[in-house]
């Protein structure tokens, strides 16, 4: 089944530590994205990337470091820079640009 | 600055009672508008992708329609496995791909 695959779906972390989720997608889309969902808000855009080797910062980047070195993956890590972590990251992929995005199931992410 | 807002915030609606639900836009430059549903705890799946004014698209209850100003998801005769975070996006012509997002509708449908 094609699709986007995210891991783990939760994630405890400490605090001032590194944490990495995982994103792979099968779908054979050249963009992909990041975005974190709190309560009562909408999704706003950490990093996307267009194209293998190359990414950009989205509109909350801070704290957020990503890779992009396959076209199938496109890992997110969470920093200790980051001032409040605990939120629900998603990671979606579209084929063209303007065209719809597919989304992962999520990860779960709480700072402990 | 571009924004997106959904309106109500939260929808409770009896088996059987249509209703519709606004996403208005203000945006330099539309190049889509996406329409998602959210279950609770899992990731957004796509509905309808609309890309000019006057586009209509349906699924089963759910019909999608586009102005100039804003976006109506029409939900016709819902039953309660609608209930969902329905989410509305927009991509513009200067954000190449990149979807923001309203807070979404959260649609309560009780049998």
């Amino acid at each position: 089944d094609g699709g986007i695959t995210q891991s783990p779906k939760y994630l405890f972390r400490k605090e001032g530590q590194n944490v990495t989720l995982s994103c792979e997608q099968n779908l054979n889309h050249d963009a992909m994205y990041w975005y974190r969902q709190d309560p009562g808000q909408g999704l706003r855009l950490i990093y996307y990337s267009q194209i293998v080797n190359d990414f950009q910062k989205g509109d909350i980047a801070e704290g957020y470091s990503v890779s992009r070195e396959k076209k199938e993956s496109f890992p997110l890590t969470v920093t200790s820079a980051q001032k409040n972590p605990t939120a629900f990251y998603l990671c979606a992929s579209s084929n063209q640009p303007n065209t719809e995005a597919f989304f992962g199931q999520g990860t779960r992410l709480t700072v402990v | 600055e571009d924004q997106v807002t959904q309106s109500p915030e939260a929808l409770r609606l009896q088996e059987g009672e249509s209703s519709s639900l606004n996403c208005s836009y203000t945006v330099s430059g539309l190049r889509g508008l996406f329409w998602y549903r959210q279950d609770p705890g899992k990731g957004p799946e796509f509905l309808f992708t609309l890309y000019s004014a006057g586009e209509e698209k349906e699924k089963e209850r759910l019909k999608a329609t586009l102005t100039k100003k804003e976006s109506f998801l029409h939900i016709t005769a819902p039953k309660p496995e609608d209930s969902a975070t329905y989410l509305c996006a927009v991509c513009t012509t200067d954000s190449w791909g990149k979807l923001q997002f309203g807070a979404g509708t959260q649609v309560v449908v009780t049998p």
